[in-house]
């Protein structure tokens, strides 16, 4: 069974708007955390935006925040005010277990986000 | 502060080689991730390394194998290359649980 999905390949957003991609998990762990990374052509993985399982609000990182929903296990990350430079590939991760070198990160497949001027 | 570094960006190699890839892990982190992005895949995790150990392990065959060195910097080593090796290979740092920072990947190219 799929740990990370992402159902949206691509999507398309106009500059200045606000876009949500998606991104539900599975695990059996009471301890875990998500995690979004974006990916540029250049190939770099750039942290984003991070929800522990125990979390009780959700994360916010500038433009970014992290919709967390346990009860439904989805974890949607918000992009507002839309730039030209976020289009990029994004990842949702889950990390399993918590500690030194007890952590195992698995990806989603990814979304492709174009913003059009 | 320097980030997390790999080297190289870039790398050809003929089918059968062996190749090493190596990382040095943002300052502080103590714990190394390696991972394989094959073209249009999310990254694949490989293994992970902490305190000079394997700690955890995904699905690859033992042609992958890895070490970490005590000042934590750690390398990738791939035996008997195969076509469909190539792929971006992703090293990620991390302490403690915390979130992990990736390198730039070393580009692989088998041929």
């Amino acid at each position: 069974a799929q740990k990370i999905t992402q159902t949206q390949p691509g999507m398309f957003v106009q500059e200045k708007e606000a876009v949500t991609l998606d991104c539900t998990y599975d695990t059996s762990d009471p301890s875990y955390g998500l995690f979004w990374y974006k990916q540029p052509s250049s190939g770099e993985m750039i942290f984003l935006i991070y929800q522990g399982s125990y979390d009780q609000q959700n994360a916010t990182e500038g433009r970014y925040s992290l919709n967390f929903q346990k009860a439904r296990k989805s974890a949607n990350l918000v992009i507002s005010a839309s730039q030209l430079g976020d289009s990029a590939m994004y990842f949702c991760a889950m990390r399993e277990g918590w500690g030194g070198g007890y952590q195992k990160v698995t990806f989603g497949t990814g979304t492709k986000l174009q913003v059009i001027p | 502060d320097a980030g997390v570094t790999q080297s190289p960006t870039h790398l050809i190699k003929t089918r059968g080689q062996q190749v090493t890839l190596r990382c040095s892990p943002k300052s502080g982190h103590d714990t190394v991730s390696w991972y394989q992005q094959a073209l249009g895949q999310g990254p694949q995790f490989i293994f992970q390394y902490y305190e000079e150990e394997e700690r955890q392990r995904g699905n690859f065959p033992d042609r992958f194998s890895g070490h970490q060195f005590p000042n934590y910097s750690s390398e990738l080593n791939v035996n008997a290359l195969l076509l469909g090796d190539s792929a971006l290979y992703l090293c990620a740092s991390s302490f403690s649980g915390e979130e992990a920072f990736f390198g730039q990947g070393t580009r692989l190219t088998v041929v």
